[in-house]
């Protein structure tokens, strides 16, 4: 079936620095794809949506300077968390599809930012 | 690890019809439990949640029951409209944040 695959599952990084989080559709076309964030036992939030070869398009009160979200291929979506700081710690969640298909996850990427 | 099972779809039923999508999860610890809808041509939207046992989370009609006993969260709506021909996701997320997402249930609603 299909497979989105995200990279790194992990990662811890400094204050003040930025931290890039890779998703990658691997046997589909992923024409549109989402990003989440998720804080403990809390519900997953809709960060941006991203149709390749365009803009993203961020859901009210996520900074967009902050969150860069490129989606340059039909494959590949990557999210920055620019300058990052404790606060943005948490785990964040692709998800893609190709169309109208069924949305495919990520496996999710846990940030701590120290 | 977490794991949640979710009931195969499509389910196809008609208008006003009762609706059952079950979803029974595994789990260490107690976790939150979440339905998701995603709607034709837009990104995921929580429905309800429910954070410990006995919970009952609801929402546009919607019910789920969080079942320590059975380790279930099944969602229920007792009279369906065409508008709720969606994908729905169980979801269980640990105290870690570790969430586990079921493959989703296609419900189609017809006139």
């Amino acid at each position: 079936g299909a497979v989105v695959s995200q990279h790194p599952s992990w990662v811890i990084c400094k204050s003040g620095t930025s931290v890039k989080i890779e998703c990658r559709s691997l046997d589909f076309q992923a024409t549109t794809m989402f990003w989440y964030r998720q804080f403990p036992k809390q519900s997953l939030m809709l960060m941006a949506t991203s149709n390749e070869g365009s803009k993203a398009t961020y859901e009210q009160g996520v900074e967009k300077d902050k969150f860069l979200i490129n989606h340059a291929s039909l494959t590949l979506s990557t999210l920055t968390v620019t300058s990052a700081h404790p606060e943005d710690s948490s785990f964040y969640i692709c998800s893609a599809r190709d169309r109208e298909s069924p949305l495919h996850f990520g496996n999710g990427t846990r940030l701590t930012v120290t | 690890g977490n794991s949640v099972t979710q009931m195969e779809g499509p389910v196809t039923l008609s208008e006003e019809a009762f609706l059952t999508i079950n979803c029974t999860y595994t789990a260490t610890g107690y976790p939150s439990l979440f339905w998701y809808v995603q709607y034709p041509g837009e990104g995921l939207q929580l429905l309800l949640k429910a954070t410990k046992a006995d919970d009952k989370g609801s929402n546009k009609g919607f019910e789920a029951t969080y079942r320590k006993e059975t380790t279930s969260f099944h969602l229920e709506k007792g009279s369906v409209q065409v508008s709720d021909s969606a994908v729905y996701f169980c979801d269980s997320t640990d105290s870690w944040g570790k969430f586990q997402f079921g493959a989703g249930t296609q419900v189609v609603v017809t006139p």
